[in-house]
């Protein structure tokens, strides 16, 4: 199965904005929308955000996401140092039947 | 608290059958759909296998179809992935992870290997 599109790598400073993005078709990202997930080495994946901009309780307001067509996009505001991870965005292809990720962004805060 | 535990794992040789299980808490696990999903070592995410509440046939990844079979105990809040005629590129850690991704296991890692 064909996975989405994301940049391998994103650097930015500390306290600045980073926007990642994904990359779908009008059978997953364009149609269900994309959620996104954080993994820290070592660690299970957490769900930052669903259903396009929707956060489960205790992310930070410095998570956003949003989409534009088959695009979705992730943005976080004030970048801190925990914020260096692996970042995966995910949808469902209601062709495929199937969940689909990203190759995932690693984020480096430097 | 939601709590999704893995357990099963280990060293198998290749073409050999291994069964993992995932007992879930804190939450109506008989409501939701589940999902497998594999990260092999160094690797990113790949989805496995999904599961309905109830009655529905399973969605498998065209990797591991014929293969694996996904199955569930409501009674006892469990979920099982009994994985038949291993390859060593089945090598990861499986998650169980509820519905629609939003709470994960930490995973138990398969080790297919000669």
């Amino acid at each position: 199965q064909a996975g989405l599109t994301q940049p391998p790598s994103v650097s930015k400073v500390l306290r600045q904005t980073a926007t990642l993005t994904c990359t779908g078709n009008s059978n997953n990202v364009g149609n269900q929308g994309a959620l996104w997930l954080q993994q820290h080495q070592g660690h299970p994946p957490k769900l930052l955000s669903y259903r396009n901009n929707e956060r489960p309780s205790g992310i930070s307001e410095r998570f956003s996401a949003s989409r534009s067509g088959n695009t979705a996009s992730l943005t976080i505001t004030g970048l801190q140092p925990e914020d260096e991870a692996e970042y995966f965005c995910s949808a469902w292809d209601s062709d495929l039947r199937a969940w689909l990720f990203g190759v995932g962004t690693k984020l480096t805060v430097l | 608290e939601v709590h999704l535990v893995e357990s099963g794992g280990g060293l198998i040789q290749p073409g050999g059958s291994l069964r993992i299980s995932c007992v879930a808490a804190g939450f109506n696990f008989g409501a939701y759909g589940m999902n497998w999903v594999r990260q092999a070592p160094g690797k990113g995410l790949e989805w496995v296998s999904q599961i309905s509440s109830g009655g529905s046939p399973p969605f498998y990844a065209d990797s591991v179809k014929g293969r694996f079979t996904v199955y569930r105990d409501n009674d006892k809040d469990s979920l099982f992935l009994q994985m038949n005629n291993l390859r060593v590129e089945d090598t990861a850690v499986y998650y169980c992870v509820r519905g629609v991704l939003d709470y994960w296991g930490q995973g138990i890692l398969v080790t297919v290997s000669s």
